[in-house]
Formats: C-alpha cells, structure tokens, sequence
C-alpha cells in the first residue's frame, strides 16, 4: 500500500542555515503530494503541495519538487528562522479523494 | 478555505468512560475525516464521516469503539467508547470542501485517559 517516508528528527539548526527535510514516498499511480506544518499550539497546515511529476510546490521560502524518479518530496529552505521552528509533515493523497497518508513528522529548531 | 471549529479541545477522561468531540465547519464541505495523533506518532486516518450513512472505516479501526455521525455537511461527531490508556491521543477533524481541493484541519482535541 501507499507509504510516507521522513527523515527523523529532531532537526536543530542556527537561524540561517539552510534547511533539507528529507521526504520519500511509495504509492500507486500518480498521488498528490503535501507538506504540512504544526507550529507549537497551534494546528495543521498546509505549506505547499505539488500534483504531478516535476511540480515545484512553494510558500514562505519552503520549496519541494516533486520528483517521480527517485519517488521524493524533500522540503528545502535556503534561510530558516527562529519563527520556522515546528513540527512538519510530508503526505501524500492517492487516487481515493481526501485521504491523507502522513509521515512520522520531523521537528525543526531553530536557534537564534 | 474553511474554519473548523473542535470541540472539547481537551479533556482527561476515567478509563471505562466514552468522550464525544465534535466537529463544526463554517460552510458546507464535501468530505470530512477524522484522524488519530497518538503521541510522538504521525497522523493515522481513522474513518470517512459519510453525511447520511455509516462512516467508511480504516484497517484498525471499528465502528463500536469509533462510532461517527454526520447529520449534515457541516457537522460531524466522533466518539471515543469504553476508553483506555491506549487511546490517549490527539483526534482532528479535517475537510475538503470539494473533490481534490485542500484540506483543512481542526485545532485538534488532546484526549488523555486516566
């Protein structure tokens, strides 16, 4: 069946590095991929998405292109904040409408 | 987009015990859903909240110990019955508002089972 793949966490880094969550996914036929963010206290929501191969989804400086070669979806930013601390989540929704299938979620810090 | 509105947003509950949270969107939405966030543990999907029949069910999952309601498009119900330890989790409600549109989540209900 369909599955999500994310690199562990937790992910601490410096204000301004740059950041690569690494998201692999096993599905079949063309799914619909997502990247999902919990900030402390607060609930899901989406970052950015992509819908078929070679897409580039983006938002806030987050960028993840679909790849269907390597069956990837890895969320890159080139500078992150303190604010960007939270938990993210990369899905991804198959040929059944409105089902998500999530990742384990990785948790970033970001220190001043 | 769609503002969902769950209720309780927490609660702690005696073993033994059922908890009914419930979901309210501000329009009316195609699809709703209702997941499980058990702790330190990614989102499992545990039903479809069908509006005028039974929930569709996940692998995991049954009706007795899960059973939903949807009497409308904008309104769902999931209760959590004859609860343990084991069920102490984060429960979301999520739409779509249309097929293949984005969906959205509730804040999320914090269920703890003493």
């Amino acid at each position: 069946g369909n599955s999500v793949t994310q690199m562990e966490g937790p992910v601490t880094l410096s204000e301004e590095a740059f950041l690569t969550i690494n998201c692999t996914y096993t599905a079949t036929g063309y799914p619909s991929l997502f990247w999902y963010v919990q900030y402390p206290g607060e609930g899901l929501q989406l970052l950015l998405k992509a819908t078929k191969a070679d897409d580039k989804g983006s938002n806030k400086g987050f960028e993840a292109t679909y790849r269907k070669e390597t069956t990837s979806f890895h969320l890159e930013k080139g500078s992150v904040q303190v604010s960007d601390s939270a938990v993210y989540f990369c899905a991804l929704e198959g040929n059944q409408g409105g089902k998500l299938i999530f990742g384990q979620g990785t948790e970033l810090s970001v220190k001043p | 987009s769609a503002v969902i509105s769950q209720k309780p947003s927490r609660d702690i509950c005696q073993r033994g015990t059922s908890l009914t949270i419930q979901c309210q969107v501000d329009s009316q939405v195609t699809m709703m859903f209702w997941y499980r966030q058990q702790p330190g543990q990614s989102l499992t999907l545990i039903a479809t909240a069908n509006q005028g029949s039974e929930a569709t069910y996940e692998s995991g999952f049954v009706i007795d110990k899960f059973p939903i309601s949807r009497p409308n498009l904008t309104f769902s119900t999931l209760t959590v019955s004859n609860m343990s330890p084991e069920d102490s989790s984060i429960y979301l409600c999520s739409v779509e508002v249309s097929v293949n549109t984005e969906a959205f989540f509730g804040q999320g209900t914090r269920l703890t089972v003493v």
